[in-house]
């Protein structure tokens, strides 16, 4: 069964500085994975999708990685503003990491 | 990008009622569409796949007869908490699956149960 971790559980860091966030999984026949960020209350908003035959995928500051052949998955995210601050949840259908909580502070 | 609604976005209802909650998906049509239960401080835990057509197949340890989904159309998913007490009182999320298996998610339902 697919378990995903997401590491660093919280994150603060200043305004403008560019930061990434982690995600382990452990089955490496994974058809695709997905980076959502969710605020307190809401659901989660789609940031990039990476499908299995990609490496990465950039959306504005957004990058993603993806290594099938080692289970990690990265989220750059440039010059980090604190509308940025949600929480960071990765995975796919059935199998979602715990997220990592991030603040920005302005 | 492909919009998934909810409603309600929020109920509070007495022990032993039942609530629906419905997702819809506004501008594509989902043939496949999931419902998931989030605790506070947790991940999503994925309760059951509903499919249009057919019956819903549920995770392991989800009652069925606890949580009736209907997917009546290509854009409408239904959960029914019946019997609701106050342990079944959680945020329930949403999704519909688009292109190459592209999760899109609806904003929540927040459910009290007093």
């Amino acid at each position: 069964k697919q378990e995903v971790t997401q590491i660093p559980a919280a994150l603060s860091v200043p305004e403008g500085e560019n930061l990434v966030l982690n995600c382990s999984f452990t089955d490496s026949a994974i058809y695709n994975l997905q980076w959502f960020r969710q605020d307190p209350g809401k659901g989660l908003t789609s940031l990039l999708l990476i499908q299995s035959s990609q490496r990465e995928q950039t959306s504005g500051r957004l990058n993603a990685s993806l290594d099938k052949s080692s289970g990690r998955s990265t989220l750059y995210i440039a010059a980090s503003q604190p509308g940025d601050s949600a929480t960071y949840l990765c995975g796919q259908k059935v199998t979602f990491g715990t997220g990592t909580k991030l603040q920005v502070i302005p | 990008g492909a919009v998934v609604s909810q409603h309600p976005s929020w109920v509070i209802c007495k022990s032993g009622t039942s609530v629906k909650i419905e997702c819809r998906s506004l501008d594509f049509q989902a043939t496949t569409m999931f419902w998931y239960r989030q605790f506070p401080k947790q991940s999503l835990m994925l309760m059951a796949t509903s499919n249009e057509g057919s019956k819903a197949t549920y995770e392991q340890g989800v009652e069925k007869d606890k949580f009736l989904i209907n997917h009546a159309s290509l854009t409408l998913s239904t959960l029914t908490v019946t019997s609701a007490h106050p342990e079944d009182s959680s945020f329930y999320i949403c999704s519909a699956g688009g292109a190459y298996n592209e999760q899109f998610f609806g904003p929540g339902t927040r459910l009290t149960v007093l």
